[in-house]
């Protein structure tokens, strides 16, 4: 295991409440991404981080939002929840990105917005 | 922005058989790693693989970044081979919709 760990791993949650998604690790790895996975899509880039207090919007980050205030946490959250953001998330960690790094995933977390 | 393409979307196999799993991109590729999802959930690294050829048991993998393609080839298929293989690459790894792969004893 890549010494990430992703909690909770499973919730249910009603529309409009707030949620947050942890992602921890223990690799000291600057880079840190937040994919959500859904049938027919793959997984797809909602926010990552390139270091502590530096993070940056992916392709489906529109209702989330992120917080890294020390290198081993990286926090997901949903503002108000809503039944499309019902989903599973991944949690992923790489030394560096762009050239020549190799991203590791957690286990995912399956959230289910009712 | 980048696209990633993987053919086919699904393989029915019959143990012991070989196959080839595709990934072409829309722009020259670098980063490229394939994934297997197991029926649990997890992705589990197969290869890093930017470019070139690299093998880890009945599974090979080779990438040509300037063609912008790579194959995984599974040789052998066991029924533990059954998942998504996905493909992702590039500077925030972009990924492909997966190839669901079932192997039939």
């Amino acid at each position: 295991d890549a010494g990430i760990t992703q909690s909770p791993r499973h919730k249910v949650t009603e529309t409009g409440t707030p949620v947050t998604l942890r992602c921890h690790q223990t690799e000291n790895h600057r880079y840190m991404y937040w994919y959500r996975q859904d049938p027919g899509h793959g997984l797809r880039l909602i926010h990552y981080s390139y270091g502590v207090k530096d993070t940056d919007k992916g392709e489906v980050s529109d209702g989330y939002s992120v917080s890294r205030s020390k290198t081993e946490d990286f926090l997901l959250t949903l503002e108000s929840a809503t039944s499309s953001q019902t989903s599973v998330y991944f949690c992923a960690i790489s030394k560096k990105a762009g050239m020549n790094t190799e991203a590791f995933f957690g286990q995912g977390t399956r959230l289910t917005v009712v | 922005g980048i696209q990633v393409e993987q053919s086919p979307p699904d393989l029915i196999l019959q143990e012991g058989a070989n196959s080839t799993l595709r990934c072409n991109f829309s722009d020259s590729v670098n980063n490229l790693q394939w994934f297997h999802q197991n029926p649990w959930g997890q992705l589990i690294n197969l290869f890093y693989i930017p470019s070139g050829t690299k093998q880890n048991g009945r599974l090979s993998a080779t990438t040509v970044a300037t063609e912008r393609y790579s194959l995984l080839y599974i040789s052998s298929s066991q029924t533990t081979d059954s998942g998504v293989y996905f493909c992702a690459g590039y500077y925030k790894l972009s990924f492909g919709a997966g190839t669901t792969v079932t192997v039939r004893a």
